[in-house]
């Protein structure tokens, strides 16, 4: 089935501290991967994304993350997080083919404290 | 240009009553869909419309309906409401219905069923 998996719930950091949030997917021969933010009451904003190409990508607000593909995983980072950091972040997966669907983790929630 | 607007921002309704969601996309995107957002079950996928028609459905029984109109505005209608349908309700657009295009979100509508 496909899924995708974000272990931490709740990631607590001090404020210019890096930062790590893990998203897993289950295989598949094509994927499209997303990172979206969501602050308190407010839609979800796409921070980052990953199509093709370099493994590596670089999105907004000094965030990036690297897509392995022998290890299904697309982690998100942050080398130096700030207080206005703090929301919950959503991995989500899209799988080439007929679905268009995004398939979403379960949400981190980054608490920076000062 | 202006973002995904989506009205009403907030409602609430009784039990056994229905409810329609209205989405308006970005000027130009073609493609819309819709997802519920719970604490218990996070994001998850109702539908996606394209130039009208229905392409993927999610896993939501059929008192979840919507369309998609010739200017790609698209409402959702929810019949019969539960109490669990209370909800974030988060529509999304996107310039066609190409696969692995981001999905840009709107702010949602928090509907409370009582």
């Amino acid at each position: 089935a496909q899924s995708v998996t974000q272990l931490d719930s709740q990631v607590p950091v001090f404020e210019e501290a890096p930062v790590e949030l893990r998203c897993n997917y289950s295989s598949s021969v094509s994927v499209y991967l997303f990172w979206y933010v969501q602050y308190p009451n407010q839609g979800l904003q796409l921070l980052l994304k990953y199509l093709s190409g370099s493994t590596l990508v670089k999105g907004i607000n000094g965030f990036e993350a690297e897509f392995n593909k022998s290890q299904t995983s697309f982690h998100l980072r942050k080398p130096s997080v700030h207080i206005s950091d703090t929301a919950e972040y959503f991995c989500a997966v899209m799988y080439g083919g007929a679905t268009n669907k995004l398939i979403f983790g379960t949400g981190t929630l980054l608490a920076v404290q000062p | 240009k202006a973002g995904v607007t989506q009205t009403p921002r907030y409602l609430i309704k009784t039990r056994g009553q229905q409810v329609t969601l209205s989405c308006s996309p970005i000027s130009g995107h073609r493609s819309v869909s819709w997802y519920q957002q719970t604490p218990g079950q996070g994001l998850q996928f109702l539908f996606e419309y394209f130039s009208e028609t229905q392409r993927n459905k999610g896993n939501f029984p059929g008192r979840f309906s919507g369309r998609q109109f010739s200017n790609s505005r698209s409402e959702m209608n929810v019949s019969t409401l539960e109490l669990g349908d209370s909800a974030l309700y988060l529509c999304a657009s996107r310039p066609s219905g190409t696969s692995g295009t981001e999905q840009y979100f709107g702010p949602g509508t928090r509907l409370t069923v009582t």
